[in-house]
């Protein structure tokens, strides 16, 4: 079946560690977003990418980094310096750079001890 | 800056009723529009979306109503059940190609339903 997986669906982390967060699609969409939801909050855009190689900061980028180098990829990296890191970290992708609905994976949820 | 919001945080209905959820956008260059729903602990789910060449949309229980002039969407649902207890979310789209929100979509806080029965 087409979709989004996301992986760990959980993460425990120690302050000061980087983790990396994986979103893989096989709907062939060429555009691919990340997202953080905090308790009783909506979504913010952390990055998105349009095209392979390429991609662009959201509202919410620092202490965040990514990569795509394969289109079915969209890895995001929590690093070290971004202080507050414990939410639900979503990944979507869809077909059009700039239209159409987004699929959402299930989302990881991260835990910082 | 840019920002979707919504004018209720919540709202409650009994079962059978219609329902109509607000959001406010700040973007008048945005083109596009979703409305999505959030069950605890999911991924959001599509509703209904909604181009800014149009003003109202028709889905099955679901009507959407765009209102440019003062920036304005809802989501009305027809005959309100439990299931569609969750949270709301509007979305809008960033514009045209070469503006800096090309692509880009951005969420408003959301709206808690509650159906009783």
């Amino acid at each position: 079946d087409g979709g989004i997986t996301q992986s760990p669906k959980y993460l425990f982390r120690k302050e000061g560690q980087n983790v990396t967060l994986s979103c893989e699609q096989n709907l062939n969409h060429d555009a691919m977003y990340w997202y953080r939801q905090d308790p009783g909050q909506g979504l913010r855009l952390i990055y998105y990418s349009q095209i392979v190689n390429d991609f662009q900061k959201g509202d919410i980028a620092e202490g965040y980094s990514v990569s795509r180098e394969k289109k079915e990829s969209f890895p995001l990296t929590v690093t070290s310096a971004q202080k507050n890191p414990t939410a639900f970290y979503l990944c979507a992708s869809r077909t059009g750079w700039n239209t159409g609905e987004l699929f959402f994976g299930e989302g990881s949820r991260l835990t910082v001890l | 800056g840019e920002s979707v919001g919504l004018h209720l945080p919540t709202l409650s209905v009994q079962e059978g009723d219609n329902s109509i959820i607000n959001c406010a956008y700040s973007n008048s260059a945005s083109d596009y529009f979703i409305w999505y729903k959030q069950e605890s602990g999911k991924g959001p789910q599509f509703i209904i979306d909604i181009r800014s060449n149009m003003d109202k949309r028709q889905g099955q229980r679901v009507t959407v109503l765009l209102n440019k002039t003062v920036k304005h969407l809802s989501l009305q649902i027809a005959a309100t059940q439990p299931g569609d207890s969750a949270v709301y979310f509007c979305a809008e789209n960033g514009g045209n190609a070469g503006g800096t929100s090309y692509g880009k979509l951005t969420f408003g806080q959301g709206t808690i339903l509650t159906v009783h029965p």
